[in-house]
């Protein structure tokens, strides 16, 4: 596609229930990254692929948190047994080669947990 | 890790005056790029400006590598300025790494 694409764009999770979030990246980028942005902060990254291989998963907060990326296109971020301090809006990006100049951001999940 | 920057966190104006926002960095970067996060989240990229200087229409970007600093310069600002401006940067490593960034407000 033109761009990348992320759903929902809104997801309001009951505490403890398990979400996925998608990435659609742009068709041919080599790099995937998921970000995540709190009320009021910047992006803070959570993981990157290069194609299909995650090669850091540094900025995952805990192992409830769990990407995938097996075809080296579509992503998903699992979240499981959500707490409240997950609440926030989720970002992939994508870029064409490793360490390029051109990210493309979707638009974001914004998830809530109540 | 690298420690990214910026100020003024906060900046309103007045459609028509220009203003300049600044991103410090702690450490040697290959790779510095600008943001504009519009009032509907969608993140926007500005500049790829790892060093010198760029301009597109209203905007320009200069990076001093050396002294670990770039500045973004908006000219004549327009209501659709408002936002969010981050700069991001690349170190040794894959990730882009974001600023505290500076929102922006333009009145008419």
């Amino acid at each position: 596609g033109a761009g990348v694409s992320q759903s929902p764009r809104y997801k309001v999770a009951k505490r403890g229930q398990d979400v996925a979030l998608r990435c659609d990246p742009i068709s041919g980028h080599v790099s995937l990254f998921w970000y995540q942005q709190a009320l009021g902060q910047g992006p803070e990254f959570l993981t990157y692929f290069q194609n299909e291989a995650q090669l850091d998963k540094s900025g995952l907060p805990s192992d409830r948190f769990f990407a995938e990326r097996p075809e080296g296109s579509v992503s998903t971020l699992k979240i499981q047994r959500t707490q409240q301090e997950d609440s926030a809006v989720y970002l992939c990006a994508s870029s064409l080669v490793p360490r390029g100049f051109g990210y493309t951001f979707g638009s974001g999940t914004r998830l809530t947990v109540v | 890790g690298i420690q990214v920057e910026q100020s003024p966190p906060d900046l309103i104006l007045q459609e028509g005056a220009n203003s300049t926002l600044r991103c410090n960095f702690s450490d040697s970067v290959n790779n510095l790029q600008w943001f504009h996060q519009n009032p509907w989240g969608q993140l926007i990229n500005l500049f790829y400006i790892p060093s010198g200087t760029k301009q597109n229409g209203r905007l320009s970007a200069t990076t001093v590598a050396t002294e670990r600093y770039s500045l973004l310069y908006i000219s004549s600002s327009q209501t659709t300025d408002s936002g969010v401006y981050f700069c991001a940067v690349l170190a040794d490593t894959d990730k882009l790494i974001f600023g505290t960034g500076t929102r922006l407000q333009v009145f008419p």
